[in-house]
């Protein structure tokens, strides 16, 4: 089955650096890639995905690569604020194959002001 | 897109009992899944129900200790069974993908404490 790796486990950087978090999948079928940001108490909310058949994708202050040869696909924060704070997860899934999302062990994101 | 309708929010309750948390889907869906989030910890699939079936379970999950009910392709239940303390989690169900699926989409969670 499928396993994703997340690293770094906590990432620490001040307020207007850029932060990247990097994720690697072993099942070559899994072609969506979700991030997810968790803040204290909460859900897991859906911040960005990318799917197999694009490289990156990028929304305000957020972006995603995908590198499928390599089976890794990275999230970076440009401009990082306060409230970015939170824990991140990556994710891999089949998604019209319908299988489960299997997610990452959660980069904990502190940014100081 | 789905909404899921997940019961209970939170709940207490004494080790050595059960209880059961229900979802519902508002589209009818092949496959619902259940995750557990221990505290400080990532989403962990348990198991992976599909109607009319036996749920499949991942390893470190049994059917004895984690009971799943599919009864119809909107509704889907999970039971934790004889609770200890290292039961306290947070349950989450979720569905995804298939035909006009996008993304995947989750319950609001069932935060459980055993004492």
């Amino acid at each position: 089955g499928e396993n994703v790796e997340q690293h770094p486990s906590t990432l620490s950087v001040q307020e207007g650096d850029s932060a990247v978090i990097k994720c690697t999948y072993s099942d070559s079928a899994s072609n969506y890639f979700p991030w997810y940001k968790q803040e204290l108490g909460k859900r897991p909310q859906l911040i960005i995905d990318i799917r197999s058949n694009v490289g990156e994708k990028k929304d305000q202050r957020i972006a995603v690569t995908l590198n499928k040869t390599a089976k890794h696909f990275s999230l970076h924060i440009t401009e990082t604020q306060p409230e970015d704070s939170a824990v991140y997860f990556c994710a891999a899934s089949n998604i019209q194959a319908g299988t489960a999302l299997i997610f990452g062990k959660g980069t904990t994101l502190s940014v100081s002001s | 897109s789905a909404v899921i309708s997940q019961k209970p929010s939170r709940d207490i309750c004494q080790r050595g009992t059960s209880l059961t948390i229900q979802c519902q889907v508002d589209s009818q869906v092949t496959m619902m899944f259940w995750y557990r989030q221990q505290p400080g910890q990532s989403l962990t699939l348990i198991a992976t129900a599909n109607q009319g079936s036996e749920a499949t379970y991942e390893s470190g999950f049994v059917i004895d200790k984690f009971p799943i009910s599919r009864p119809n392709l909107t509704f889907s239940t999970l039971t934790v069974s004889n609770m200890s303390p290292e039961d306290s989690s947070i349950y989450l169900c979720s569905v995804a993908g298939g035909v006009g699926y996008t993304e995947a989409f989750f319950g609001q969670g069932t935060r459980l404490t055993v004492v």
